[in-house]
């Protein structure tokens, strides 16, 4: 069965960073781009970047271009969203997916505020 | 970046009717290969979003055959046959065709 388990979410001030894991199982995470995805509260869905297999690749948003990193360790099958000068419009449910959007995580909350 | 616009449904729709959610894309979501890039989500209340299509027409794995969709290159189709309680919640498109990938705002449907 495939899982992806987020980790790392929590309460951030303005400015500040936060590292978020998603740790992936039930298929061979090598062979597989993956992606984030954001939902702020009581909104839409937002894209926010995506890997190639390899992590050789990599595309954001441009909100979020120079401040987020996304990563990936195939070795552990897991996939991370390193994120700096954290905005208060950052705050959002970060979902981990796969590149196709057929498999998703749970969610995990990041709420930026002082 | 493509926008992405969907429709609003005439809620609440009785049980057993059907249903069609309507998405238009600012741009052709045809591909060189010849698919089109567009993908359909349920996210149910409190849920994660779960891919009911992708390539517009293609059902995603144990997804019901009450879902279909249908389209153009901008203008696409989500078709909910026999609703039930359980296809409740906000429905979005999203375009796969290039980046950034864009959302549809959601429609959302609920049941009478």
């Amino acid at each position: 069965e495939v899982q992806l388990v987020e980790s790392g979410g929590g309460l951030v001030q303005p400015g500040r960073s936060m590292k978020l894991s998603c740790a992936a199982s039930g298929f061979t995470f090598s062979n597989y781009g993956m992606a984030w995805v954001r939902q702020a509260p009581t909104k839409g869905l937002e894209w926010v970047a995506t890997i190639s297999y390899d992590g050789s690749s990599t595309y954001y948003r441009d909100s979020v271009k120079g401040r987020f990193t996304i990563s990936r360790d195939n070795a552990k099958s897991t996939l991370y969203l390193q994120m700096n000068s954290l905005r208060s419009e950052d705050t959002a449910t970060y979902y981990c997916t796969r590149r196709a959007l057929d498999y998703w995580g749970q969610g995990v909350m990041v709420t930026v505020s002082s | 970046d493509i926008v992405m616009t969907q429709g609003v449904l005439p809620n609440p729709v009785p049980s057993g009717e059907s249903a069609s959610i309507t998405c238009r894309s600012s741009k052709s979501l045809v591909y060189k290969d010849g698919k089109t890039y567009l993908n359909w989500f349920l996210q149910r209340p409190g849920q994660s979003p779960q891919l009911l299509t992708y390539w517009m027409s293609t059902r995603a794995s144990g997804v019901s055959d009450r879902f279909s969709g249908s389209g153009s290159g901008t203008y696409f189709t989500l078709k909910i046959s026999r609703v039930r309680a359980e296809d409740a919640g906000v429905y979005y498109c999203q375009q796969v065709r290039e980046y950034p990938w864009t959302f549809g705002g959601g429609t959302k449907l609920e049941l009478k």
